[in-house]
């Protein structure tokens, strides 16, 4: 157990749809980072959040969006869904920013979003 | 462009020792990450290198060619739960201070009894 936790673990849902995912740090880590992962496809960095404020973009569509909050939980929005946003979103966290020499992500378990 | 180039898969006997090849091609460098990933779950980290060289943790070991842009993680005294997918991923700087994690699509291992 990472100590990271997000909810929910499961969703199906219909194109067209919207759908929030929550991701919630380990104690202590100031820093939240979302990925995308398809069947054969890596892990693809989304964004990342740095105590509440957007540290850095990646291949994040305009149709997602995301925030962290002052408690430091984070939530990946995801709307106008299509059959190939269905994936594993991942969320991780890190202590600092990811500047430190050792500044690991440590992974959720993730959600599997199934659009049909 | 940004690359990171692994092998799709490897297969390995339960006892014996492994070697999983990294190679990257990237704007920046500020370390290297091997994460296992089972089937379904979560990545968990294995180790990190930024130096050259060969970092060792109990049966796994980590090395590094910044030059060659090329990394290999070592797994010895194989056993049946070693069977997982193994990711290679890139720290790159974006801007001062701020980072961008590259991942390759990981090396399924199958340890066969």
């Amino acid at each position: 157990d990472s100590g990271v936790t997000q909810t929910p673990k499961h969703l199906i849902t219909a194109t067209g749809q919207r759908v929030t995912l929550r991701c919630s740090p380990r104690s202590g880590d100031l820093s939240v980072y979302w990925y995308q992962q398809s069947l054969d496809q890596g892990l693809q960095f989304l964004i990342q959040y740095y105590n509440g404020e957007e540290r850095a973009k990646g291949n994040i569509l305009e149709r997602f969006s995301a925030q962290q909050f002052p408690d430091l939980h984070s939530e990946l929005n995801l709307s106008s869904l299509e059959l190939g946003d269905s994936a594993l979103y991942f969320c991780a966290s890190s202590v600092f920013a990811g500047r430190g020499p050792t500044d690991t992500q440590y992974f959720g378990p993730g959600t599997r979003l199934t659009v049909l | 462009g940004q690359n990171i180039d692994q092998p799709t898969e490897m297969t390995a006997t339960e006892g014996a020792i492994v070697q999983i090849n990294c190679t990257y091609q990237t704007s920046g460098f500020n370390g290297l990450f091997w994460y296992q990933q089972h089937a379904g779950e979560a990545p968990t980290f294995l180790s990190y290198n930024v130096l050259d060289g060969l970092e060792e943790k109990g049966r796994f070991s980590s090395f590094l060619s910044r030059s060659k842009g090329y990394s290999y993680l070592l797994l010895k005294e194989l056993q049946m739960k070693d069977s997982a997918s193994y990711l290679c991923a890139v720290r790159d700087p974006i801007t001062s201070g701020t980072y961008k994690y590259i991942f390759g699509t990981g090396t399924r291992l199958k340890v066969l009894a």
